[in-house]
This record gives structure tokens, sequence and C-alpha cells, in this order.
């Protein structure tokens, strides 16, 4: 079945250093999704992407997808203590899909 | 108004008690589900349900039932909890079946003792 491959596992940086976390399928995606969650919080949608070498930002984060539609990763630049938590991406297969990578969590030290 | 509310937020229950976690949302959508949350973080589907109807049932021990009265309600029933069943739940919407967008509600920490 289709999987998406997440890495790294756990990213622990410097506050104002540079973050990327970085999702692989096996499979061409339909659209890929990136969620946040807080520690002690549930998963909240942060932006999709369907096309193929999209790029997208919002404020301090870059999202992008490959041109062949099978990876993506999410930068944020000069981290902050509030990016803290978990980023998951969630790929689209052409008949839907709802598997999730397996996080990236993010801890920023002050 | 909270637009995923799911029911209780902490649950702690002995081994073999029979258990039901509610699940509502406000945001007129047709989709539902349900995800299971290890101690890894690692997020698995379990169910899916379109207007009323699954559409998606991973493989998850039958002791887990969902249930469905309406599209702005999906419960979880679980007979027989054991220990491995402890995680975070968490109840899920989107507008439609196919690549939407997720609205998760706070979830609800199952302990098994």
């Amino acid at each position: 079945g289709q999987q998406v491959m997440q890495i790294p596992q756990y990213q622990h940086v410097q506050e104002g250093e540079d973050f990327t976390t970085y999702c692989n399928s096996s499979t061409t995606l339909s659209n890929i999704q990136w969620y946040k969650q807080r520690p002690g919080g549930h998963p909240v949608f942060l932006i999709q992407l369907v096309k193929s070498g999209e790029v997208k930002k919002q404020k301090r984060l870059t999202f992008q997808f490959g041109e062949a539609k099978k990876n993506s990763s999410l930068h944020i630049t000069a981290t902050q203590t509030t990016d803290v938590g978990t980023y998951f991406c969630k790929g689209g297969g052409s008949q839907g899909n709802l598997i999730f990578g397996k996080g990236t969590k993010l801890s920023v030290k002050p | 108004d909270t637009a995923v509310s799911q029911t209780p937020k902490y649950l702690v229950t002995q081994m073999g008690n029979d258990k039901s976690i509610k699940c509502e949302q406000n945001l007129g959508h047709d989709t539902m589900y349900w995800y299971k949350q290890d101690s890894k973080k690692f997020l698995k589907i379990m169910f899916s349900y379109n207007n009323k109807e699954l559409i998606i049932n991973e493989t998850v021990p039958n002791r887990f039932s969902p249930k469905s009265p309406d599209k702005a309600h999906l419960n979880l029933h679980i007979n027989s909890l054991e220990l491995g069943d402890s995680a975070v739940y968490f109840c899920a919407s989107s507008p439609g079946a196919t690549n939407e967008k997720l609205f998760f509600g706070s979830g609800t920490q199952l302990s098994v003792l």
C-alpha cells in the first residue's frame, strides 16, 4: 500500500536556527497536506499543495511539492519557541488517502 | 462553539471493561473519522464514515465498533478493553471523502489499567 516516509523523526534546534522536515512517497501523490500538533494538542491543518513544483509560504514557513509529486518539504526560517510541536504530512492518493507520515517532533531551545 | 467535539477528554478504566467515546461535528461535513495516536505519536486511521456509511475500516480488532447515527455524529465503542488499547483517540471530520482537509477534535486519552 501507499506509504509516506517522513524524516527526521526528531529535530532539536536553537531558537533562531532553521528547520526542515521532509516527506517522501513511493507513489505519485494527488496532493500533500501538512499539519502541526502542539504538545498535548490535536493536529491542526496548515496547508495543502496540489500542483507539481508548487511552493507556498506562510510567514516563516515555506512548503514545497516536488516536481514528480512524490516528495514535499516544510521549512521554517528562524525558529521560535512557538514553533515547538510535531509536524505531520499526509499524502493524497488518486482514490483518497488517509495515511499520515510518522511526524517530525521539533523542539526549540531558547 | 467547538467545531469537532469529543467526550470524554480522559478515560481511565480497567482491562476487560467496555467503554464508548462520542464525537460530534457542527461543520456540516459529510465525512468523519477515528484516528488512534500511540505513545510514539503515530497517527493511524481506524475508520471513516461518509454520510453515515462506513467507507474505510482498517485492520482494527472487531472489539472496536463505530456507530454513526447521523452524519454529524460518529461514536466509538470498545469492548473488552486491553492494555494495548491505551492511546489518544482523535475524531476528525472533512467536507468530503477524498483528499480533503481534516478538522480534528481535541482527543480522548484512554488509559487501560
